[in-house]
């Protein structure tokens, strides 16, 4: 069954890497017609886009948090993994993996498949 | 960055009726826009993207328009089962942006 599923810890403690990794099953992360990518949402509030993988390995980050994000896939274990540094509070939210159409030519669809989500909590 | 505004940011709608919601793009996206319902405690679920193309197993009564940076997501008669928050994005550039979403609640 085509699928996404995060994974990681729920809590980390603040100025701590959040590592969190998106099992793909059903689909392979080397397939050019997708782009793979992590969006999060805080309690109560709207989603937010954090950064996009190709199956090259080429990535995409939000400017806001280029600095502290790393977005690498694991073709053998099909799967990709986010890692966010120097966490605070603000950081708090769930953290959501998805698939994206890619028609090529700098050209997407909409993220047309999602995991559930995991929480991720920031705090000492 | 190419901002994403919703209008507005709740509405409230009886079972059966129409549902008009807006999203503006600060600049042009061409047609690179997705609408998003999310229900509490799900993921958001992909309904219309192209601006208009409805998504796999989306019922009818969604349907997306654009006229210039201006995009709508109309619920033609509205279910019990859409009440739930809607959010826009664009994909026009590397850059995706998300609106800040609009609650339908019930009236």
């Amino acid at each position: 069954q085509l699928q996404v599923q995060e994974s990681g810890p729920g809590l980390v403690k603040p100025s701590e890497t959040l590592s969190l990794t998106c099992a793909v099953s059903g689909d392979s992360i080397r397939s050019s017609s997708y782009y793979w990518g992590w969006i999060r949402q805080p309690p109560g509030k709207g989603l937010a886009w954090i950064g996009s993988i190709y199956y090259s390995g080429s990535t995409y980050y939000n400017p806001s948090l280029k600095s502290r994000v790393t977005i690498i896939r694991d073709t053998s274990k099909n799967q990709f993994s986010l890692k966010l540094s120097s966490v605070t509070a603000a950081d708090t939210a769930v953290y959501y993996c998805a698939r994206a159409d890619y028609y090529g030519s700098g050209t997407w669809g909409g993220l047309d498949l999602w995991g559930q989500g995991t929480m991720v909590t920031v705090s000492s | 960055e190419i901002v994403m505004t919703q209008s507005p940011a709740t509405l409230s709608v009886s079972p059966g009726e129409r549902a008009t919601l807006s999203c503006r793009a600060s600049q042009s996206i061409s047609s690179n826009l997705a609408w998003y319902q999310q229900k509490p405690g799900q993921a958001p679920r992909l309904l219309i993207y192209h601006a208009s193309t409805r998504a796999s197993g989306i019922p009818a009564r969604f349907s997306g328009s654009a006229s210039g940076t201006e995009f709508t997501l109309t619920i033609s008669s509205l279910q019990s089962e859409d009440f739930a928050t809607y959010f826009c994005q664009q994909y026009n550039n590397w850059l995706w942006t998300f609106g800040q979403g609009t609650k339908v609640e019930f009236k």
